[in-house]
Protein backbone atom coordinates (compact mmCIF):
# COMPACT_ATOMS: atom_id res chain seq x y z
CA UNK A 1 0.00 0.00 0.00
CA UNK A 2 1.65 3.42 -0.95
CA UNK A 3 1.85 5.96 2.01
CA UNK A 4 -0.64 8.14 0.40
CA UNK A 5 -3.39 7.21 -1.78
CA UNK A 6 -5.02 9.86 -4.08
CA UNK A 7 -7.89 9.34 -6.65
CA UNK A 8 -6.10 10.37 -10.19
CA UNK A 9 -8.96 11.56 -11.77
CA UNK A 10 -9.44 13.53 -14.29
CA UNK A 11 -12.79 15.81 -12.07
CA UNK A 12 -14.55 18.45 -14.43
CA UNK A 13 -16.85 20.41 -12.73
CA UNK A 14 -18.50 23.67 -14.31
CA UNK A 15 -17.29 27.16 -13.31
CA UNK A 16 -18.75 28.50 -10.10
CA UNK A 17 -18.70 24.77 -8.54
CA UNK A 18 -17.75 23.72 -4.91
CA UNK A 19 -14.50 21.04 -5.82
CA UNK A 20 -13.45 18.57 -2.94
CA UNK A 21 -10.08 16.55 -3.35
CA UNK A 22 -9.11 14.26 -1.05
CA UNK A 23 -6.26 11.96 0.25
CA UNK A 24 -5.88 8.97 2.70
CA UNK A 25 -2.51 7.93 4.59
CA UNK A 26 -1.50 4.97 6.48
CA UNK A 27 1.33 6.36 8.57
CA UNK A 28 -0.09 7.89 12.05
CA UNK A 29 3.31 9.28 12.15
CA UNK A 30 2.82 12.37 9.53
CA UNK A 31 1.65 15.46 11.02
CA UNK A 32 2.47 17.43 8.39
CA UNK A 33 0.17 18.04 5.35
CA UNK A 34 0.16 20.11 2.04
CA UNK A 35 -1.90 20.86 -1.07
CA UNK A 36 0.65 21.90 -4.15
CA UNK A 37 -0.86 23.10 -7.45
CA UNK A 38 1.03 22.32 -10.85
CA UNK A 39 -0.52 23.97 -13.82
CA UNK A 40 0.22 21.96 -17.14
CA UNK A 41 4.03 21.95 -18.15
CA UNK A 42 4.93 23.60 -15.06
CA UNK A 43 6.22 22.92 -11.27
CA UNK A 44 4.26 22.36 -8.32
CA UNK A 45 3.85 25.26 -6.05
CA UNK A 46 2.59 25.47 -2.47
CA UNK A 47 -0.80 26.43 -2.16
CA UNK A 48 -1.94 25.15 1.55
CA UNK A 49 -0.02 24.13 4.58
CA UNK A 50 -1.66 22.51 7.52
CA UNK A 51 -0.23 21.30 10.92
CA UNK A 52 -1.82 18.53 12.31
CA UNK A 53 -5.57 18.22 12.34
CA UNK A 54 -8.01 21.11 11.80
CA UNK A 55 -9.03 23.67 9.20
CA UNK A 56 -7.35 26.31 7.39
CA UNK A 57 -8.55 28.75 5.50
CA UNK A 58 -7.27 31.14 1.98
CA UNK A 59 -9.72 32.91 0.37
CA UNK A 60 -11.92 30.39 -1.62
CA UNK A 61 -9.70 27.21 -0.38
CA UNK A 62 -9.70 25.47 2.78
CA UNK A 63 -7.54 22.87 3.78
CA UNK A 64 -9.27 20.32 6.32
CA UNK A 65 -6.96 17.33 8.10
CA UNK A 66 -8.86 14.11 10.15
CA UNK A 67 -5.86 12.39 11.78
CA UNK A 68 -8.53 9.76 13.42
CA UNK A 69 -9.29 8.75 10.04
CA UNK A 70 -5.91 9.39 8.41
CA UNK A 71 -7.90 11.39 5.84
CA UNK A 72 -6.81 15.10 3.89
CA UNK A 73 -8.97 17.31 2.34
CA UNK A 74 -8.84 20.63 -0.40
CA UNK A 75 -12.13 22.60 -0.71
CA UNK A 76 -12.83 25.03 -3.36
CA UNK A 77 -15.51 27.67 -3.20
CA UNK A 78 -16.42 29.37 -6.07
CA UNK A 79 -14.24 27.36 -8.41
CA UNK A 80 -12.78 29.50 -11.60
CA UNK A 81 -11.24 28.22 -14.94
CA UNK A 82 -7.85 29.56 -13.72
CA UNK A 83 -8.24 26.79 -10.74
CA UNK A 84 -7.82 24.11 -13.51
CA UNK A 85 -4.59 22.10 -12.86
CA UNK A 86 -3.79 19.26 -10.97
CA UNK A 87 -3.88 19.12 -6.96
CA UNK A 88 -1.31 17.14 -5.45
CA UNK A 89 -1.16 16.28 -1.10
CA UNK A 90 2.22 15.93 0.12
CA UNK A 91 2.81 14.93 3.89
CA UNK A 92 5.37 14.21 6.28
CA UNK A 93 6.53 13.46 9.90
CA UNK A 94 8.75 15.95 10.27
CA UNK A 95 11.75 13.69 10.39
CA UNK A 96 11.62 12.21 6.63
CA UNK A 97 11.10 13.82 3.15
CA UNK A 98 7.90 14.79 1.78
CA UNK A 99 5.62 11.93 0.68
CA UNK A 100 3.05 12.78 -2.15
CA UNK A 101 0.05 11.80 -3.71
CA UNK A 102 0.02 11.13 -7.18
CA UNK A 103 -2.27 14.40 -7.79
CA UNK A 104 -5.59 14.60 -9.41
CA UNK A 105 -6.00 16.35 -12.46
CA UNK A 106 -9.38 18.99 -11.93
CA UNK A 107 -11.01 21.30 -14.35
CA UNK A 108 -12.99 23.70 -13.98
CA UNK A 109 -15.48 24.12 -17.01
CA UNK A 110 -16.56 28.23 -18.07
CA UNK B 1 13.48 36.96 -9.73
CA UNK B 2 15.41 33.54 -11.24
CA UNK B 3 14.23 30.86 -8.54
CA UNK B 4 14.86 27.38 -9.06
CA UNK B 5 16.42 27.12 -13.08
CA UNK B 6 16.88 23.82 -14.75
CA UNK B 7 18.90 22.84 -17.98
CA UNK B 8 18.02 21.52 -20.17
CA UNK B 9 14.86 21.50 -20.53
CA UNK B 10 14.37 19.06 -23.22
CA UNK B 11 16.51 16.15 -23.92
CA UNK B 12 16.10 12.69 -25.74
CA UNK B 13 19.07 10.02 -25.45
CA UNK B 14 19.95 6.59 -26.73
CA UNK B 15 19.91 3.68 -24.81
CA UNK B 16 23.81 3.45 -22.55
CA UNK B 17 23.93 7.44 -23.47
CA UNK B 18 24.80 9.51 -20.48
CA UNK B 19 23.74 12.77 -19.33
CA UNK B 20 23.59 15.50 -16.77
CA UNK B 21 20.81 17.59 -15.53
CA UNK B 22 21.66 21.52 -13.78
CA UNK B 23 19.73 22.81 -11.06
CA UNK B 24 20.43 26.28 -9.76
CA UNK B 25 19.07 28.44 -7.15
CA UNK B 26 19.33 31.88 -6.37
CA UNK B 27 17.49 31.86 -2.74
CA UNK B 28 20.75 30.89 -0.69
CA UNK B 29 18.29 27.57 0.15
CA UNK B 30 20.33 24.80 2.44
CA UNK B 31 18.35 21.97 0.52
CA UNK B 32 17.94 20.48 -2.98
CA UNK B 33 16.02 17.88 -3.91
CA UNK B 34 15.40 16.00 -7.35
CA UNK B 35 12.01 14.40 -8.22
CA UNK B 36 10.66 12.52 -10.95
CA UNK B 37 7.20 12.75 -12.35
CA UNK B 38 5.66 10.11 -14.47
CA UNK B 39 1.96 9.65 -15.08
CA UNK B 40 0.00 7.41 -12.13
CA UNK B 41 3.23 7.60 -10.13
CA UNK B 42 2.88 11.08 -8.50
CA UNK B 43 6.18 12.93 -7.64
CA UNK B 44 9.28 10.16 -6.34
CA UNK B 45 12.41 11.58 -4.34
CA UNK B 46 15.55 10.48 -6.45
CA UNK B 47 18.15 12.02 -4.15
CA UNK B 48 18.23 15.04 -1.99
CA UNK B 49 21.23 17.50 -0.36
CA UNK B 50 20.93 18.61 2.85
CA UNK B 51 23.85 21.47 2.25
CA UNK B 52 26.73 21.88 0.56
CA UNK B 53 29.15 18.50 -0.01
CA UNK B 54 26.03 16.31 0.67
CA UNK B 55 23.59 13.93 -0.85
CA UNK B 56 21.19 11.30 0.43
CA UNK B 57 19.07 8.49 -1.23
CA UNK B 58 15.43 9.22 -1.84
CA UNK B 59 12.48 6.23 -2.79
CA UNK B 60 13.65 5.77 -6.19
CA UNK B 61 18.04 6.04 -6.47
CA UNK B 62 19.00 3.53 -8.81
CA UNK B 63 20.62 4.55 -11.57
CA UNK B 64 21.10 7.54 -11.08
CA UNK B 65 23.83 10.04 -9.25
CA UNK B 66 23.98 13.63 -7.72
CA UNK B 67 26.71 16.07 -6.59
CA UNK B 68 26.59 19.35 -4.33
CA UNK B 69 29.58 20.70 -5.06
CA UNK B 70 28.56 24.22 -4.70
CA UNK B 71 25.79 25.56 -2.29
CA UNK B 72 23.58 26.84 -5.26
CA UNK B 73 23.99 23.62 -7.91
CA UNK B 74 22.76 20.44 -7.36
CA UNK B 75 23.62 18.29 -10.46
CA UNK B 76 21.70 14.75 -11.47
CA UNK B 77 23.59 12.49 -13.70
CA UNK B 78 22.38 8.62 -15.85
CA UNK B 79 25.23 7.42 -16.26
CA UNK B 80 23.53 4.46 -18.70
CA UNK B 81 20.25 5.83 -19.66
CA UNK B 82 17.58 3.18 -19.81
CA UNK B 83 13.94 3.53 -21.54
CA UNK B 84 12.46 3.42 -17.49
CA UNK B 85 14.13 6.51 -17.25
CA UNK B 86 12.25 8.43 -20.00
CA UNK B 87 10.27 10.79 -17.23
CA UNK B 88 9.78 14.83 -16.27
CA UNK B 89 12.45 15.41 -13.60
CA UNK B 90 11.73 18.75 -11.26
CA UNK B 91 14.65 19.60 -9.04
CA UNK B 92 13.39 21.88 -5.83
CA UNK B 93 14.89 23.68 -3.16
CA UNK B 94 13.57 24.52 0.53
CA UNK B 95 15.31 27.11 2.80
CA UNK B 96 14.23 24.73 5.85
CA UNK B 97 13.73 20.94 5.69
CA UNK B 98 10.30 19.38 5.35
CA UNK B 99 8.86 20.59 8.97
CA UNK B 100 10.13 24.16 9.03
CA UNK B 101 8.30 26.81 8.66
CA UNK B 102 5.41 26.08 6.11
CA UNK B 103 7.55 23.34 4.83
CA UNK B 104 7.69 24.85 1.26
CA UNK B 105 9.61 23.11 -1.31
CA UNK B 106 9.89 25.79 -4.41
CA UNK B 107 10.43 23.42 -7.62
CA UNK B 108 11.86 24.29 -11.06
CA UNK B 109 9.53 24.16 -14.52
CA UNK B 110 10.93 20.53 -15.37
CA UNK B 111 13.20 18.67 -17.39
CA UNK B 112 11.49 16.49 -20.40
CA UNK B 113 13.65 13.27 -20.78
CA UNK B 114 13.05 10.61 -23.57
CA UNK B 115 15.07 7.80 -23.61
CA UNK B 116 15.20 5.89 -26.84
Amino acid sequence: QKEVEQDPGPLSVPEGAIVSLNCTYSNSAFQYFMWYRQYSRKGPELLMYTYSSGNKEDGRFTAQVDKSSKYISLFIRDSQPSDSATYLCATTSGNTPLVFGKGTRLSVIA
Amino acid sequence: NAGVTQTPKFRVLKTGQSMTLLCAQDMNHEYMYWYRQDPGMGLRLIHYSVGEGTTAKGEVPDGYNVSRLKKQNFLLGLESAAPSQTSVYFCASSYLPWTGGTGELFFGEGSRLTVL
